[in-house]
Order: C-alpha cells, then sequence, then structure tokens
C-alpha cells in the first residue's frame, strides 16, 4: 500500500505561519485523495480539523486552512497560539483503503 | 451530544482473540462509513479498517486482512471489531471514527498482546 510522508517536526513561533505538507508515494496529491488533516495533543483522541483538501468543521480555529500545494496537501497555520503545539496528521484515500501520514510533531516556540 | 464509546480491549495472549466494540450515540450512525484506526504507543495513527453504511463494502490494511474483521449492527448503532491471531505488534489503543466527515472519535480502548 502507499506510503504517506509528512515532516516529522516543524516549529513556528507565535503568531507566525506555517505549512505542514503531507505527500504520497503514489504520485500527487490531488482531491481525489479527499485529504483529511487532524489534531492530537498528548493523551487526547484525535480531532477532525480539515476534510476533503480544505473543508473545516464547526471547530475549526480560522487559523487553520487546508489546500494542495505543488501536488502535495498543505496545512497552514496562521497565527499560531500556543494550544495549537500538537501532533498533526494527514490522511489520504487511496480508492478504498485510507492511508495516514507518519504525523507532523508542531511545536510553538 | 455525539459520543462513540469502544470497549472490549485488554490483555490477551499472543495467537489469541479479541472483539472491539464502539457504542454510538448522537448522530444518525446507518447514514455513515465507520472506522477503525490504532495508535501503538509513542506511535502514530494507522488507519486499519473501513465499512460502508450498509456493511456491504469493507477496506483492510495489509498488516490486519484476514486476522481482522470489521462490522456493524446497524439496529444497535454499534461497530465491532473481531481480530484473531493477535501479535505483539498489535498492541496500541484501538479508536472507533465516522460520522459526517469523520468528525466523530472515540477516546480508545488499549489492547495488550502479550504473554
Amino acid at each position: 500500500q502507499a506510503v504517506v510522508t509528512q515532516e516529522p517536526s516543524l516549529t513556528v513561533s507565535p503568531g507566525g505561519t506555517v505549512t505542514l505538507t503531507c505527500a504520497s508515494s503514489t504520485g500527487a496529491v490531488t482531491s481525489g485523495h479527499y485529504p483529511y488533516w487532524f489534531q492530537q495533543k498528548p493523551g487526547q483522541a484525535p480531532r477532525t480539523l480539515i476534510y476533503h483538501t480544505s473543508n473545516k468543521h464547526s471547530w475549526t480555529p480560522a487559523r487553520f486552512s487546508g489546500s494542495l500545494l505543488g501536488g502535495k496537501a498543505a496545512l497552514t497555520l496562521s497565527g499560531a497560539q500556543p494550544e495549537d503545539e500538537a501532533e498533526y496528521y494527514c490522511l489520504l484515500s487511496y480508492s478504498g483503503p485510507w492511508v495516514f501520514g507518519g504525523g507532523t510533531k508542531l511545536t510553538v516556540l | 451530544e455525539v459520543q462513540l464509546v469502544e470497549s472490549g480491549g485488554g490483555l490477551v495472549q499472543p495467537g489469541g482473540s479479541l472483539r472491539l466494540s464502539c457504542a454510538a450515540s448522537g448522530f444518525t450512525f446507518n447514514d455513515y462509513w465507520m472506522s477503525w484506526v490504532r495508535q501503538a504507543p509513542g506511535k502514530g495513527l494507522e488507519w486499519l479498517a473501513n465499512i460502508k453504511e450498509d456493511g456491504s463494502q469493507k477496506f483492510y490494511v495489509d498488516s490486519v486482512k484476514g486476522r481482522f474483521t470489521i462490522s456493524r449492527d446497524n439496529a444497535k448503532n454499534s461497530l465491532f471489531l473481531q481480530m484473531n491471531s493477535l501479535r505483539a505488534e498489535d498492541t496500541a489503543v484501538y479508536y472507533c471514527a465516522g460520522g459526517n466527515y469523520r468528525a466523530y472519535w472515540g477516546q480508545g480502548t488499549l489492547v495488550t498482546v502479550s504473554s
């Protein structure tokens, strides 16, 4: 099955902007992969932030946005807050099976 | 209030079996695909299996094909994962997830495979 790759770790300053990416071993990520983004804090269940590339749930802070960028799915955080420090996972569909990325540990420092 | 509550985890010996359950409430369970996802200690999330609204389609990650079976009972708003031939590497917290665009997650149930 496919391998989905994310940056292992990123650091952003409070108030700053950072982009996390999600690449597929099978080629460019497209809307047909229905990219999802999840946030997970230590000891908690994941929380769904973005679905189908760029759509937000009602609880998703406006500072998070999703897109396709250079053949990858991307999650951009604009105006980082201390509470955004967490692990972020992308999830891609492969016409039946789904595959998570390895996760990006985001530090706000 | 939407709730997904997993149960059935515990300690099992290698080669043993376990059946996980997920009780759903607060949303129209039979309108949505449902999934099982696991997370080994200190590791990332791993998608395991999906099941269609009516149970007619199921997909699995290669590592559990032939050993794990996902099923659902829409009359009881419940999702299941039958796990056979368990291995040490199946030790993880198991989450059920689903609902409107995978909006909902349970708190997870811990499965430990050890002798």
